[in-house]
């Protein structure tokens, strides 16, 4: 059954430092996401992705944040200078239509800042 | 804007009891549902969904059904395992597509 794959599992890194979080998405599929879960909250969207180009992000998607998609199968979330409120866990997720299909999780990246 | 409410955890069951964790969401037009399980130290596992009114998704079991009177979509399980002890996560993705939106979680404790 296809999956959702996240590298690394657990990323730990320094305040300040620039983070990538890779996916890949599902093959068949055009939606991207990526959400974030701090321990013990809700998970959060952050920001869409269709067509090589940012659907909606959230207010929490500063321009600390970046996404892109450098090939046909990988897609990427980069923060350029980490905060300590940065540390959560990251999940991508894709679908094969935005409406009413469902989103197929990764198991997530854990990014602790230092 | 778009909203999602679950019930207060921990719930706390012992094996066999009867589950139900309540959700209910606020949203304009027609939401698609979904529920979602997060076992320890996993990422999120689509569990079961609902695109329309009076639609029931089921799976493993658990059951839920979309309530466009009540604005619910409350997760039931006739006998729950110990194999079950997640959290649980209610969603929807608005008419106009795109993002999930989460409810807080429910944290299920099955005690053998």
């Amino acid at each position: 059954e296809p999956e959702v794959t996240q590298t690394p599992s657990h990323q730990v890194t320094q305040m300040g430092q620039e983070v990538i979080l890779r996916c890949v998405p599902i093959s068949n599929h055009l939606y991207f996401y990526w959400y974030r879960q701090i321990l013990g909250q809700k998970v959060e969207f952050l920001v869409s992705f269709y067509n090589n180009e940012i659907s909606e992000k959230s207010e929490i998607f500063d321009d600390q944040f970046s996404v892109e998609r450098p090939d046909g199968s990988n897609f990427t979330l980069k923060i350029r200078s980490t905060k300590l409120e940065d540390s959560a866990m990251y999940f991508c997720a894709s679908s094969g239509s935005p409406v009413t299909y469902e989103q197929y999780f990764g198991p997530g990246t854990r990014l602790t800042v230092t | 804007g778009n909203s999602v409410t679950q019930m207060e955890g921990p719930v706390t069951l012992s094996e066999e009891a009867f589950l139900t964790i309540n959700c209910t969401y606020t949203a304009t037009g027609y939401p698609s549902l979904f529920w979602y399980v997060q076992y320890p130290g996993e990422g999120l596992q689509l569990l079961l969904k609902a695109t329309k009114a009076d639609d029931k998704g089921s799976n493993k079991g658990f059951e839920a059904t979309y309530r466009k009177e009540t604005t619910s979509f409350h997760l039931e399980k006739g006998s729950v395992q110990v194999s079950d002890s997640a959290v649980y996560f209610c969603a929807l993705i608005g008419n106009q597509g795109g993002k999930l939106i989460f409810g807080q979680g429910t944290e299920l404790s099955v005690k053998p």
